[in-house]
């Protein structure tokens, strides 16, 4: 069974250009979840979603920051007008169950800002 | 405001000796709560998890115990291998859908 994919590995945005980040979820899991890491510290929750709904969106920063996650299709994050704040590791889990089941997570995105 | 911790940064053990990485947290509403290992350039992969009706839970050499009195976790590893050598991170959910992750131990193994 594959497990979360994550797509690009590592991604090189100047400032101010749009940085897309994907995530496919375990086969069988309908719940996404979305955590950004910084060096040497633990994940801070950005976004949960289902199919087409935003859940809970509420350690998403309000600009510049969406997700998504269609019908049909990877979860996307999306960051605009990228800065050098935003460098860091972007990860995605998903679950099959909301709440009281383990999140799965994928090998994360590296996002570097020159 | 919600944090989870960790009283150890780092924790250096001997190889074929066991391991033992704690982790306090401050919600009492937590139920459920799970150890992730994270090695380099990698995620979080889940090891075990208990929920808060449970005070020990055991898996393939590793064993969790929860302590709700003292709001306390802590993650035994047994005969601890050098494959073992990894940044471990406790996680909890206060009654929500997100994680709220410490801020993690490293687990170094010699030889």
């Amino acid at each position: 069974n594959a497990g979360v994919m994550q797509n690009p590995r590592h991604l090189v945005r100047r400032r101010g250009q749009e940085a897309r980040l994907r995530c496919s979820p375990m086969k069988g899991h309908s719940h996404v979840y979305w955590y950004r890491q910084l060096p040497e510290e633990g994940l801070k929750f950005m976004v949960y979603l289902q199919k087409e709904n935003i859940i809970d969106e509420s350690g998403m920063p309000k600009e510049r920051f969406s997700a998504e996650f269609p019908k049909e299709g990877p979860s996307i994050l999306r960051i605009q007008q990228v800065v050098r704040g935003d460098s860091a590791a972007y990860f995605c889990a998903s679950s099959p169950l909301r709440s009281n089941q383990p999140q799965h997570f994928g090998d994360g995105t590296r996002l570097s800002i020159l | 405001g919600e944090s989870v911790g960790l009283h150890l940064p780092t924790l250096s053990v001997q190889e074929g000796d066991n391991s033992i990485i704690n982790c306090a947290y401050s919600n009492s509403a937590s139920d459920y709560f799970i150890w992730y290992k994270q090695e380099s350039g990698k995620g979080p992969q889940f090891i075990i998890d208990i929920r808060s009706n449970m005070d020990k839970r055991q898996g393939q050499r590793v064993t969790v115990l929860l302590n709700k009195t003292v709001k306390h976790l802590s993650l035994q590893i047994a005969a601890t291998q050098p494959g073992d050598s990894a940044v471990y991170f406790c996680a909890e959910t206060p009654g929500t859908d997100k994680l709220i992750f410490g801020t993690g131990t490293r687990l170094q193994v010699f030889p």
